[in-house]
């Protein structure tokens, strides 16, 4: 069962500008998983936050978990057209599997 | 190089044709799963194996099977294709169930 959902659904920025989407989530996680899809290929892990952390990055990536809000947010900085790629949250509540939301879709223009 | 492969990459067949799309990971992980990816609706879970001989129905089973009989393969068997199981396959795989996620390049199935 879904349990992630992203916010916005669709968004769309120029190169150089930053991109934040956001993911809500239901019950109490483990931990949150953020992936990146380029157009119908196989999902990339980018990042994963536990429960117990707040805030974490990678590169340009800056990923926040709010567990008392039960939301997490993917910040991109200074996006590139390379960036325009579907953005997935991913929640472990079970221990077992995860749980992948319907994506964020975002557009990079030069 | 770390990877996980799928075969076929494209598929069209028709309705009652039994297929078999397969997976293969050379990274010793545990953990198999596949999901199905549809436009409106995300990754959904179909079936998943926590290892050799282990596996185990995910949110959306209905239609299909698998096997896990060696660590590396999972192959995912349609029996009976219909309509409603066009779609796009993903096989993953991890070190256990929710870990980084390595994803196959994808099967893209179209059931006439």
């Amino acid at each position: 069962s879904q349990q992630g959902e992203e916010d916005p659904q669709a968004l769309s920025i120029q190169e150089g500008e930053n991109a934040t989407m956001n993911c809500s989530y239901k019950t109490s996680i483990n931990n949150l998983q953020w992936y990146r899809q380029n157009s119908g290929r196989g999902l990339v892990h980018l990042i994963l936050i536990r429960s117990n952390e707040r805030e974490k990055h990678s590169g340009r990536l800056r990923v926040t978990l709010d567990t008392s809000k039960k939301s997490s947010s993917l910040l991109i900085t200074a996006s590139r057209a390379a960036d325009t790629a579907s953005y997935f949250c991913a929640t472990d509540a079970s221990g077992y599997a995860l749980n992948f939301g319907k994506g964020t879709s975002l557009l990079v223009t030069p | 190089e770390a990877q996980v492969t799928q075969n076929p990459r494209y598929l069209i067949t028709v309705t009652g044709k039994k297929l078999t799309v397969t997976c293969s990971q050379n990274m010793n992980h545990e953990y198999m799963s596949w999901y199905r990816q549809d436009p409106g609706l995300g990754l959904r879970q179909i079936y998943y194996s926590m290892n050799v001989e282990v596996t185990d129905k995910g949110d959306v089973p209905e239609g299909y099977k698998v096997s896990r009989k060696e660590k590396r393969n999972f192959p995912l068997i349609l029996e009976s294709p219909s309509p409603n199981q066009t779609s796009l396959y993903f096989c993953a795989s991890s070190l256990y169930g929710t870990a980084t996620q390595y994803f196959g390049p994808g099967t893209r199935l179209t059931v006439l």
